[in-house]
């Protein structure tokens, strides 16, 4: 059983476009996380919702918008892709304080042409 | 915001070598953690560790919060070990999560 699924897993648009990343745990966890691996590997922090509501919201620009419609599910909107936001997107999960030990989802290559 | 470095940023070593690599963090931390993302890109926590010292298997962590440094030990490496090893801390001021660059470890059969 997969603990934090992630799909698709490879997105290549154009510039412009607007689309999702879906991502579901089956951990029973309660907080979840998104977070942007560019390309030098650097890993930031993007987002968090505990129980389904946003606690950190680190500076991202509004084009991206989470959205969870329960505890199990958080979902990434990018509106008006840009170059720049080609990436792989990790979803993550864990149990308790937020940062607790995580569950990293397989991750999604985002290529923005 | 906390800056996070590790060293070394690139290591090779040969099948059953032992490695330290070395995380410095430069305020006070809730908490640190360990993670290791393989050729494959999966991302993988090994340790959760605010102070003090863990052993899994041949993998140990030791956490010196007071002289804001963290060491992953690696013993008797297996090519199955090569990938990139992250340092993350979470500050104390809320909220706020920050990886260091990673080391990249290589090891060769």
């Amino acid at each position: 059983d997969t603990a934090v699924s992630q799909t698709p897993k490879y997105l290549v648009t154009q510039m412009g476009n607007d689309k999702s990343i879906k991502c579901e745990q089956n951990l029973g966890h309660d907080t979840m996380y998104w977070y942007k691996q560019d390309s030098k590997k650097f890993l930031k922090i993007m987002f968090s919702y505990n129980n389904k509501e946003l606690i950190i919201n680190e500076t991202v620009p509004n084009r991206f918008s989470p959205k969870s419609p329960d505890k199990a599910h958080l979902n990434l909107h990018i509106n008006s892709l840009e170059l720049g936001d080609s990436a792989v997107y990790f979803c993550a999960s864990s149990q308790g304080p937020v940062y607790n030990e995580q569950f990293f989802g397989p991750g999604t290559r985002l290529t923005v042409l | 915001g906390i800056q996070v470095e590790q060293s070394p940023p690139d290591l090779i070593l040969q099948e059953g070598a032992n490695s330290t690599l070395r995380c410095n963090f430069s305020d006070s931390v809730n908490n640190l953690q360990w993670f290791h993302q393989n050729p494959w890109g999966q991302l993988i926590n090994l340790f959760y560790i605010p102070s003090g010292t863990k052993q899994n298997g041949r993998l140990s962590a030791t956490t010196v919060a007071t002289e804001r440094y963290s060491l992953l030990y690696i013993s008797s490496s297996q090519t199955t070990d090569s990938g990139v090893y992250f340092c993350a801390v979470e500050g104390y001021n809320f909220n706020k999560f920050y990886f260091g660059s990673g080391t990249k470890l290589n090891v060769k059969p």
